[in-house]
């Protein structure tokens, strides 16, 4: 089965901050990359899909890249809504594995 | 409105065995592949399952394969999961999950709590 690293599995930056969070593939999964948020004690959220496709009402200040095996997802100005852990996803073929998880907090 | 209601949670000793279900509606329930999701207290998200719009696809994670069902009654838009031979590591949140090749797992339930305990 594919593996999803994510990393790190923790930050803390400042408001207004760009914040780079990392997913790598064991494999290749092509652009079949998802990116979710999930805020504490709430259901994920998804963020990003195909790779680098935000979904509709996430704030231009998040965006994702990559294919293959190596994937990003950005916070270009960190604000303090966004304290959550982010997780990434394969959804090429099953298992459809995540990420262990990124949690993001303000300095 | 899509709307996802996961309904069955509850307190099993370990070894029992309990049926969780999700109730669907806003979308066209039958042409949409489903996933279950769970994340353990404290815990990650963990994929469990899926199941293609017509149940010809099925598939299981590793950790539950053999123990857990997956199934699903179109004409009642409910998606199911029969959970058996129960272990504490199964302790979670359930989530349904809406899937979809262009937007995966886009709309969620609000999750039902599994506590396996003695």
């Amino acid at each position: 089965d594919i593996q999803m690293t994510q990393s790190p599995s923790s930050l803390s930056a400042s408001v207004g901050d760009r914040v780079t969070i990392t997913c790598r593939a064991s494999q290749g999964i092509s652009i079949y990359l998802a990116w979710y948020q999930q805020k504490p004690g709430k259901v994920p959220k998804l963020l990003i899909y195909a790779a680098s496709t935000l979904q509709s009402g996430v704030p231009s200040r998040f965006s994702g890249s990559g294919s293959g095996t190596d994937f990003t997802l950005t916070i270009s100005s960190l604000q303090p809504e966004d304290v959550a852990t982010y997780y990434c996803q394969k959804y090429n073929s099953a298992p459809q594995t995540f990420g262990q998880g990124t949690k993001v907090e303000i300095k | 409105e899509v709307q996802l209601v996961e309904s069955g949670g509850g307190l099993v000793q370990p070894g029992g065995s309990l049926r969780l279900s999700c109730a669907a509606s806003g979308f066209s329930f039958s042409t949409y592949s489903m996933n279950w999701v769970r994340q353990a207290p404290g815990k990650g998200l963990e994929w469990v399952s899926d199941i293609s719009g017509s149940s010809s696809t099925i598939d299981y994670a590793d950790s539950v394969k053999g123990r857990f069902t997956i199934s699903r009654d179109n004409a009642k838009n409910s998606l199911y999961l029969q959970m058996n031979s129960l272990r504490d590591e199964d302790t979670a949140v359930y989530y349904c999950a809406r899937d979809s090749p262009l937007q995966p797992n886009r709309y969620w339930g609000q999750g039902t709590l599994v506590t396996v305990s003695s």
